[in-house]
């Protein structure tokens, strides 16, 4: 499985856009990037995929630059509810998930 | 749709008992899932159900630890023994199939805690 950084902690305001970049130097060719985000006494939720370039839903964007060694997740307009921790996976043709520590967002009033 | 449901919420026992944690899967998922998720870390794999049979036990720690799923549907973590290190939340997830690309539902999971 390809190794992930991202920041342990982030601190945002309601209504401002939050950016968690995750760092993946020895993404594989055929690895996907998924982010998951989990609150507090509850399983993780899978947010966001993708391969390269760009995607969006209703929850979140994902950034992918062409080199695909880092991707960004951008959560617009942030509330209080989305304080969690959000979890970077890179893997392929894997039923592990390995989550790694996460990026704990705390958004404040 | 009813999501992955997991049995008890919370567990608490004395060292050196044997507890079964249960879990209840997406109707139609094949595929079944078995993580740990120790005080802020990130789930751990346990164990990768496919169908009824267990396709990768590799993350169970050790023998103390065993994982059935008769039927194909619901599935039952057994903890043998149990010691203080094995307090954690338990963390169930299904998927369509295998997780290639199929995102992975977990459910609330169980609280263990062993006195």
């Amino acid at each position: 499985l390809a190794k992930t950084t991202q920041p342990i902690s982030m601190d945002s305001y309601e209504g401002q856009e939050v950016n968690i970049t995750c760092s993946h130097n020895n993404i594989a060719t055929n690895d996907y990037i998924t982010w998951y985000q989990q609150f507090p006494s509850q399983g993780p939720r899978f947010i966001i995929q993708g391969y390269k370039t760009k995607v969006t839903n209703e929850v979140a964007s994902l950034f992918i630059p062409a080199d695909r060694k880092s991707s960004t997740l951008s959560l617009p307009r942030v509330s209080l509810s989305d304080t969690a921790v959000y979890y970077c996976l890179v893997a392929i043709n894997d039923y592990k998930l390995s989550f790694g520590a996460g990026t704990t967002v705390t958004v404040r009033a | 749709g009813a999501g992955v449901s997991q049995t008890p919420s919370n567990k608490v026992t004395e060292k050196g008992k044997y507890v079964e944690l249960r879990c209840d899967p997406i109707s139609g998922h094949t595929a079944l899932y078995w993580y740990r998720q120790s005080l802020g870390q990130g789930p751990e794999f346990l164990i990768y159900f496919q169908g009824t049979g267990a396709a990768d036990d590799s993350g169970l720690p050790n023998d103390r630890f065993f994982a059935v799923r008769p039927e194909g549907s619901v599935s039952t973590l057994k903890i043998q023994r149990t010691e203080r290190g094995d307090s954690a939340m338990y963390l169930c997830a299904s998927s369509l199939g295998m997780a290639e690309y199929n995102e992975q539902f977990f459910g609330p999971g169980t609280r263990l805690t062993v006195l």
